[in-house]
C-alpha cells in the first residue's frame, strides 16, 4: 500500500478563500507532484518537485502554488478560490531510481468545490 | 507534443468474462513508457501494468495483459476473467525517458463488472 496521505478527501468553500490542500508521504521520495482531474477528463500535471525547494510547473497551467520545504510535505495554495478552480486534486511521489523501474504513488485526492 | 486518446468512455463486463480497452497515443519520441492504471471508486489509482516501448514483448500482470503495437501506436488493455473488484475508471498514460513521473493521461475509460 502506498503511503501517501491528502487532507482534506472533500472541501466546500466560498469565492475568495485561501486554500491549502496537504500532501504528505513517508517514503522517501524525492519527487512529487499534484495533477489537477476534472471529470470526464484527463489528468493534467500541474505542479513538481525534483526535491527540497525544487518546484517547478507542469503542463497545464495553474493558478495554485506549491512549497517543498521538507522532503516528505509538498502542499498545494489557492491564495483566492474561484468556481474555475473545483477540481480533484490528485498528488503523487516516486522514487529516483533512475526512471526504469519508476513507480508512482497516488494519494486519494482531494475534490474541491468553490461556490 | 504527446497526447493519449481513450475511445471508449464506459465498458460493461459480466465476471468471468475478458474486456479489452483501447488506448491510443501519438508521440515523435522513440523511446517512452506506457501505463494501465485503475481508479477504484473513492480510492486511491494504482499502477496496473507498464510497457517500456524498447521491449517487443507484451506485458503481463496475472489477469491483466496488453497488446502494444509500436508502430500503430496502440496500446490496449485485456482484463481477462473479470471480477467485481475490478469496476474502476481506467486511465492509460504515457511518460518519456527524460519526463520522469510526469505523466501524460487518458480521459480514462469506466469499466463496470456485473454479477
Amino acid at each position: 500500500e502506498a503511503d501517501i496521505y491528502q487532507t482534506p478527501r472533500y472541501l466546500v468553500i466560498g469565492t475568495g478563500k485561501k486554500i491549502t490542500l496537504e500532501c504528505s508521504q513517508t517514503m522517501g521520495h524525492d519527487k512529487m507532484y499534484w495533477y489537477q482531474q476534472d471529470p470526464g477528463m484527463e489528468l493534467h500535471l500541474i505542479h513538481y518537485s525534483y526535491g527540497v525547494n525544487s518546484t517547478e510547473k507542469g503542463d497545464l497551467s495553474s493558478e495554485s502554488t506549491v512549497s517543498r520545504i521538507r522532503t516528505e510535505h509538498f502542499p498545494l495554495t489557492l491564495e483566492s478560490a474561484r468556481p474555475s478552480h473545483t477540481s480533484q486534486y490528485l498528488c503523487a511521489s516516486s522514487e529516483e531510481k533512475g526512471g526504469r523501474n519508476e513507480k508512482l504513488f497516488f494519494g486519494s485526492g482531494t475534490q474541491l468545490s468553490v461556490l | 507534443a504527446q497526447t493519449v486518446t481513450q475511445s471508449q468512455p464506459e465498458m460493461s463486463v459480466q465476471e468471468a468474462e475478458t474486456v479489452t480497452l483501447s488506448c491510443t497515443y501519438d508521440t515523435s519520441e522513440n523511446n517512452y513508457y506506457l501505463f494501465w492504471y485503475k481508479q477504484p471508486p473513492s480510492r486511491q489509482m494504482i499502477l496496473v501494468i507498464r510497457q517500456e516501448a524498447y521491449k517487443q514483448q507484451n506485458a503481463t500482470e496475472n489477469r491483466f495483459s496488453v497488446n502494444f503495437q509500436k508502430a500503430a501506436k496502440s496500446f490496449s488493455l485485456k482484463i481477462s476473467d473479470s471480477q467485481l473488484g475490478d469496476t474502476a475508471m481506467y486511465f492509460c498514460a504515457f511518460m518519456t525517458t527524460d519526463s520522469w513521473g510526469k505523466l501524460q493521461f487518458g480521459a480514462g475509460t469506466q469499466v463496470v463488472v456485473t454479477p
